[in-house]
């Protein structure tokens, strides 16, 4: 079956430590991956893709066919980056088949 | 901009009432999307439309309604709702149907179904 998992519901991690939040990917087909977040009290925006092999707000993305992941990950951590962060699939090169992981809420402590 | 809108915000419905949620976008997409999110779930796609005057169903579309009023506006309508459609509801756009290409979200309508 296709599915998006984020294994993690929670990340903690101190200010100015590394962050990595996991994601795996189950799909046949060759992937779209997305990072999507949300900020409190704010909407739901994309943050990266993985086919632009962008950096934004410090983070990167690296798909790994081999494992199947698409890891978030920043070196240092700023408390600006609580938030709520979504991994998305996109099938078959549609926006109408996305599929979104259930979410990793990260909480940077000072 | 404005960029996607959502009214209202908060809703709190009996069972077997009805309502329609609306949705509109100022970005001159093409394409339009509503998404449920349950707790502890990503958001899953109710319906879509990928122009004006087409509609699709998603992956949930059970006990839904949708219409493409215009290139505008894209309205979710319930007509006998039940509990288990208790969830936030999220309205997207983006250019096209090109995976692609960014969605934007509007910021979510909470209903409740007692």
């Amino acid at each position: 079956a296709q599915r998006v998992t984020q294994p993690e519901k929670l990340l903690s991690v101190f200010k100015g430590a590394p962050v990595e939040l996991k994601c795996n990917y189950s799909y046949s087909g060759s992937p779209e991956l997305f990072w999507y977040v949300q900020y409190s009290r704010q909407r739901l925006q994309l943050l990266l893709r993985h086919i632009s092999r962008e950096s934004i707000k410090g983070f990167t993305a690296d798909l790994n066919k081999g494992e199947t992941s698409f890891h978030l990950k920043k070196p240092f951590a700023q408390e600006e980056d609580s938030a709520m962060y979504y991994c998305a699939l996109s099938r078959d090169s549609s926006a109408s088949k996305i599929i979104f992981g259930s979410g990793t809420r990260l909480s940077i402590r000072p | 901009n404005a960029g996607v809108t959502q009214t209202p915000k908060f809703q709190v419905l009996k069972t077997g009432q009805s309502m329609t949620l609306q949705c509109a976008q100022d970005m001159n997409h093409n394409s339009m999307y509503w998404y449920r999110q349950d707790p502890g779930m990503g958001l899953r796609l109710i319906y879509y439309s990928a122009s004006e005057g087409t509609t699709d169903k998603g992956e949930v579309p059970n006990g839904y309604n949708v219409s493409r009023l215009n290139k505008r506006e894209f309205s979710l309508r319930l007509e006998s709702a039940a509990p288990s459609q208790t969830s936030v509801y999220f309205c997207a756009s983006s250019f096209s149907l090109q995976g692609t290409d960014t969605q934007y979200f509007g910021p979510g309508t909470r209903l409740t179904v007692l």
